[in-house]
């Protein structure tokens, strides 16, 4: 099976702006979460998403959103981007809630924020 | 609230030492453990995780943790390091979502 694959895998911003990316789970994993890593404030989680639904939010500001389509596939939005938001998204697969099933890692989107 | 502390950001050994990583828990209910490591530029992958099957658990590459709740800890070890298991290693708990330890460094010297 292919693994979790993210899209892009490098992407510079400026202030201000709005960003996409993309995270395709493993097939037939319905459970998508995503997480993001700094070097000061480690591996914070964002939200996990489970048939389409928004299951569990982290304690992020409103500017940072999802969504998960029907084929399980999910998408982040960070919008009014701040330099602060330079991370590495990172995003997992499941096969069902975090709670209960192990998470896949894909590779992660490096976002640079200028 | 549900966390892991990892002691220790760094931690160097010598190519055929024991590797010890440390880290503790603070739960009032058994909880899903798990250990990932991270390599340069890459995702996290899975090591071990606990479920409260067995205390002592065996992992990849030659990993294993034992899950002590007398100290709420669960220690990775690995008998013989070596230079391939220079990375990030990740402690991480579940109760509701994932909780991860900020990270011990791990160095392997020739």
């Amino acid at each position: 099976k292919a693994g979790v694959t993210q899209t892009p895998r490098y992407l510079i911003k400026t202030r201000g702006q709005q960003v996409t990316l993309s995270c395709s789970p493993i097939s037939g994993h319905r459970s998508v979460s995503w997480y993001q890593q700094t070097p000061g404030q480690g591996l914070q989680f964002l939200f996990e998403y489970f048939s389409e639904t928004q299951r569990n939010k982290g304690n992020f500001p409103g500017r940072f959103s999802g969504r998960q389509f029907s084929n399980s596939r999910s998408e982040m939005n960070v919008s009014t981007l701040e330099l602060g938001d330079s991370a590495l998204y990172l995003c997992a697969s499941s096969l069902g809630y975090t709670s209960s099933y192990e998470q896949y890692f894909g590779p992660g989107t490096r976002l640079t924020v200028t | 609230a549900q966390s892991v502390t990892q002691l220790g950001s760094h931690v160097s050994v010598s190519e055929g030492a024991l590797v010890l990583l440390r880290c503790n828990y603070s739960s009032s209910v058994p909880p899903y453990l798990f250990w990932y490591v991270q390599y340069p530029n890459q995702g996290l992958q899975l090591l071990l995780k606990y479920t409260s099957a067995a205390t002592l658990v065996k992992g990849i590459n030659g990993f294993e943790a034992e899950f002590k709740k007398s100290e709420t800890s669960f220690h990775l070890t690995k008998p013989s390091a070596h230079m391939s298991d220079a990375a990030e290693y990740f402690c991480a708990v579940i109760v509701g979502d994932m909780r991860f330890g900020a990270g011990t460094r791990l160095t392997v010297k020739p």
